[in-house]
């Protein structure tokens, strides 16, 4: 109940396109879903979070959709950029620690 | 600076060694997080402490691993008589209470030969 799922595990997509990644979870008691960036050999950079009480939030070209009925949630990253190329984690939290998912490896094509 | 910072940023050890970590956080954030992450998988949380007070430890955290926040600034984290399953970045968060972001450090790459 602890566990976050996310896909694909790995994305290409062209300069210019829509990334999508998608994560489910199945405690309810979550109450904050961070998207964190990775670049190889750096720690994860927080990139966006949403709380349930919003279904969608936007901050340049990155978008977070909340679904809080069906317990997921998607990061969009608009005008893909190969400066985007990185792994990318959504995770849950609930006042405590954070619960990872596995991560996606988007790699944006030029 | 002031993010997250530890040190080192790299180690290489033998099996049955031990190893120590720092971490310092972002200054005023009283809430601290040690994560491990493995090769192509997401961070697994170890422990947090909220000030000096460690207040979770994960099943991951055997006897041979041991944290400390010594007057709830910078920490510690001591892995003793290291096997090769430990190589892993060991990576440190923190965050302020009431304030749910957590920032984390570099990371510190612990390869055991």
């Amino acid at each position: 109940q602890q566990q976050v799922k996310q896909s694909p595990q790995s994305l290409i997509v062209q300069k210019g396109g829509i990334s999508i990644i998608n994560c489910a979870y199945e405690n309810t008691a979550f109450d904050y879903f961070p998207w964190y960036q990775q670049f190889p050999g750096k720690g994860p950079a927080l990139l966006i979070a949403i709380r349930p009480d919003v279904s969608e939030k936007k901050e340049g070209r990155f978008t977070i959709s909340f679904n809080k009925s069906a317990k997921q949630f998607s990061l969009h990253i608009m005008d893909s950029q190969p400066g985007d190329s990185a792994t990318y984690f959504c995770a849950a939290n609930m006042g405590q620690n954070f619960v990872f998912g596995p991560g996606t490896r988007l790699s944006v094509l030029p | 600076d002031t993010g997250v910072s530890q040190d080192p940023r790299h180690k290489i050890t033998k099996r049955g060694q031990n190893v120590t970590f720092r971490c310092d956080p972002i200054s005023e954030h009283n809430r601290l997080y040690w994560y491990r992450q493995t090769l192509g998988q997401g961070p697994e949380f170890l422990t947090y402490f909220q000030n000096e007070a460690q207040l979770e430890k994960s099943r991951l955290l055997s006897d041979r691993f041991s944290a400390e926040r010594p007057k709830g600034s910078f920490s510690t984290l001591e892995i003793q008589r290291t096997e090769q399953g430990d190589s892993a970045m060991y990576l440190c968060a923190s965050s302020r209470t009431g304030y749910t972001e957590a920032f984390f450090g570099q990371g510190t790459r612990l390869t055991v030969v």
